[in-house]
């Protein structure tokens, strides 16, 4: 199956710092991607959907000022959360979807832990 | 109410046993109902998914959707502790969106 590629796999800031997170599809374009949000022991909850060369569209309640999403190609959408606080901490995933409808269009990375000290 | 309702367990079961997990969704108009698997810090892997309702069944595992009871479930036999994992249920909504379940936390006892 399709690859997408997320780095880092785990990131350690201090609070207040900046943190990019970069999710790349390796072989294949991506028409979207998607990041997600996981807390522990909690369920993956959509923060945004970018499309290539267009604005994010950010879920409800979820600050677009902190979470900065740039999807500059058809294969890298980074997510870069500003000024980090410890209740930012939690798994970062981000996910791809290349052309069509079906659930075997979509592809997800290997997740990216973000400890805020 | 939430779109889409899991049990999240966790459940322990011996090696050879069937499990069953289950959620329940609340919008009649969804149509693409996944389960997918969860290791541990890493993301999510399809395992299947249904369209529409019936069954699907791919080796140990079978997915059902009941969309009279809006019940989706995941059988999967002769469990094995490599299928130790977090289970998600999952609805496809418009525009590549997915909406999950809070994930069922299994383990298989050798």
């Amino acid at each position: 199956g399709a690859v997408v590629s997320q780095h880092p796999s785990w990131v350690i800031c201090k609070s207040g710092t900046s943190v990019k997170i970069e999710c790349r599809s390796l072989d294949f374009q991506a028409t979207t991607m998607f990041w997600y949000r996981q807390f522990p022991k909690q369920s993956l909850m959509l923060m945004a959907t970018s499309n290539e060369g267009s604005k994010a569209t950010y879920e409800q309640g979820v600050e677009k000022d902190k979470f900065l999403i740039n999807h500059a190609s058809l294969t890298l959408s980074t997510l870069t959360v500003t000024s980090a606080h410890p209740e930012d901490s939690s798994f970062y995933i981000c996910s791809a979807r290349f052309s069509g409808q079906g659930p075997e269009k979509l592809f997800f990375g290997s997740g990216t832990q973000l400890s805020v000290l | 109410q939430k779109e889409v309702e899991q049990d999240p367990g966790p459940l322990s079961v011996p090696e050879g046993a069937i499990v069953s997990l289950n959620c329940t969704y609340s919008n009649s108009a969804f149509q693409y109902f996944m389960w997918y698997r969860q290791y541990s810090r890493k993301g999510p892997e399809l395992l299947m998914y249904t369209y529409s309702s019936g069954n699907k069944e791919d080796g140990r595992f079978t997915a059902q959707v009941d969309k009279s009871s809006k019940y989706i479930s995941l059988f999967i036999r002769d469990s094995q502790p490599s299928d130790s994992a977090t289970y998600l249920c999952a609805i496809l909504v418009q525009g590549g969106k997915l909406i999950f379940g809070q994930g069922t936390e299994l383990s298989v006892k050798p």
